[in-house]
């Protein structure tokens, strides 16, 4: 059964810091693994794809890796902003089931002014 | 519209009520999903529509639990006899699929249910 952890739970940084949030996934065998940002009360917006084949994906000011073999992933967020505040959440599609994601609990992120 | 739309946007109930919530996925997109999001917790999966089928209804908590999507484009998610426990954010997504795998999942905003 694939198992996706973020870590940080929770992180606060100051305006202009750049950063990383950290995602693993149990079951290499993916076809995708997916971020999102979900701001409060909101539904999720989709932010990068990461296709198994590849191992990054760049837009704008993020950057996603992906490490299959080692079950990880990495958001990376330059200069971060205040409206960068918002948790963000990992996602995996699985080989060998249907095409659910099965999701993090999250990196909820705080950026101060 | 151009993107994924749910109604409504909120709902509450009370037990034992059954309730009916709609979600409109983005046109030609024809793979659905439905997911349910607890306070502080990641989505989990209910069910995924290909077409107008129930593709994969695995996460479906209970037959209390059921969806549909008669023309294979709005989706219906019919929970009976709700429960406290039932309240939750209902998500859902839809995805262009056309074949092969690892096609994007866009979101909707969700259903906010209370069930009192």
């Amino acid at each position: 059964k694939q198992e996706v952890t973020q870590i940080p739970a929770a992180l606060s940084v100051p305006e202009g810091e750049n950063l990383v949030l950290n995602c693993s996934f149990t079951d290499s065998a993916i076809y995708n693994l997916q971020w999102f940002r979900q701001d409060p009360g909101k539904g999720l917006t989709s932010l990068l794809l990461i296709q198994s084949s590849q191992r990054e994906q760049t837009s704008g000011r993020l950057n996603a890796s992906l490490d299959k073999s080692s079950g990880r992933s990495t958001l990376y967020i330059a200069a971060s902003q205040p409206g960068d505040s918002a948790t963000y959440l990992c996602a995996v599609e699985t080989q060998g089931g249907s095409e659910k994601l099965v999701f993090g609990k999250g990196t909820k992120l705080t950026v101060n002014p | 519209g151009a993107g994924v739309s749910q109604t409504p946007s909120n709902k509450v109930t009370e037990k034992g009520k059954y309730v009916e919530l709609r979600c409109d996925p983005i046109s030609g997109h024809t793979a659905l999903y439905w997911y349910r999001q607890s306070l502080g917790q990641g989505p989990e999966f209910l069910i995924y529509f290909q077409g107008t089928g129930a593709a994969d209804d695995s996460g479906l908590p209970n037959d209390r639990f059921f969806a549909v999507r008669p023309e294979g484009s709005v989706s219906t998610l019919k929970i009976q006899r709700t429960e406290r426990g039932d309240s939750a954010v209902y998500l859902c997504a839809s995805s262009l699929r056309a074949g092969g795998k690892g096609n994007e999942q866009f979101f909707g905003p969700g259903t906010r249910l209370t069930v009192l």
